[in-house]
């Protein structure tokens, strides 16, 4: 499984547009890179998911450069309740009806009015 | 509503004595897991569970134990082996392919 290194922490006050980047040098062919949510006391909540490219929905977009060893989620506009920690994970999904993902440390994101 | 129930959402235990912890999905996915996170830290795999009647060690499965008996539940024991069960558990399922996986609203542990 790709390692992968992001910021333990960033800081924004509300309205602003937050980028958040995910190392992933190691990246494989059929990896996917995903991005999940987190609340305190809460489980992850899965956000986001791209394999090249830009990638966007109602929540963020993702941003994949040519070389896939690094992606950026892009929250525009924060508010206070976007604080929250984020994880980057790397992994083959197509993997039929099993993926074993590894999550590491995240970014602790505080949104400040 | 689809989703995964965990129970309880608190649970308080004497240090020596086994708790169970609940989780049970109803979105049909044949994949679960077990999750333990410590304060500030990140997720950490317990054990997974592909298909019914099998289950696999993960990453930290020492002093737990599991079962898969039922597609629906897959209950998470601590044992008094586990030297430091307090934590916030999480469980979770998936299909597989790209859809990512879906947590419950995890189990917060307090061995005292």
């Amino acid at each position: 499984l790709a390692k992968t290194t992001q910021p333990i922490s960033m800081d924004s006050y509300e309205g602003q547009e937050v980028n958040i980047t995910c190392s992933h040098n190691n990246i494989a062919t059929n990896d996917y890179i995903t991005w999940y949510q987190q609340f305190p006391s809460q489980g992850p909540r899965f956000i986001i998911q791209g394999y090249k490219t830009k990638v966007t929905n109602e929540v963020a977009s993702l941003f994949i450069p040519a070389d896939r060893k690094s992606s950026t989620l892009s929250l525009p506009r924060v508010s206070l309740s976007d604080t929250a920690v984020y994880y980057c994970l790397v992994g083959d999904i197509r993997t039929t009806g099993f993926q074993k993902l590894v999550f590491g440390t995240g970014t602790r994101l505080l949104v400040s009015p | 509503d689809g989703g995964i129930t965990q129970s309880p959402k608190y649970l308080f235990r004497k240090e020596g004595q086994n708790v169970t912890l609940s989780c049970e999905q109803n979105l049909n996915h044949d994949a679960m897991y077990w999750y333990r996170q410590d304060p500030g830290q990140g997720l950490r795999l317990i054990y997974y569970s592909q298909i019914v009647n099998d289950f696999q060690k993960g990453d930290i499965a020492e002093g737990y134990s599991v079962s898969r008996e039922k597609k629906e539940s897959f209950p998470l024991t601590v044992t008094s082996a586990q030297k430091n069960p307090t934590a916030f558990y999480l469980c979770a399922s998936s299909m597989g392919g790209n859809y990512g996986y879906t947590f419950g609203s995890g189990t917060r542990l307090t061995v005292v």
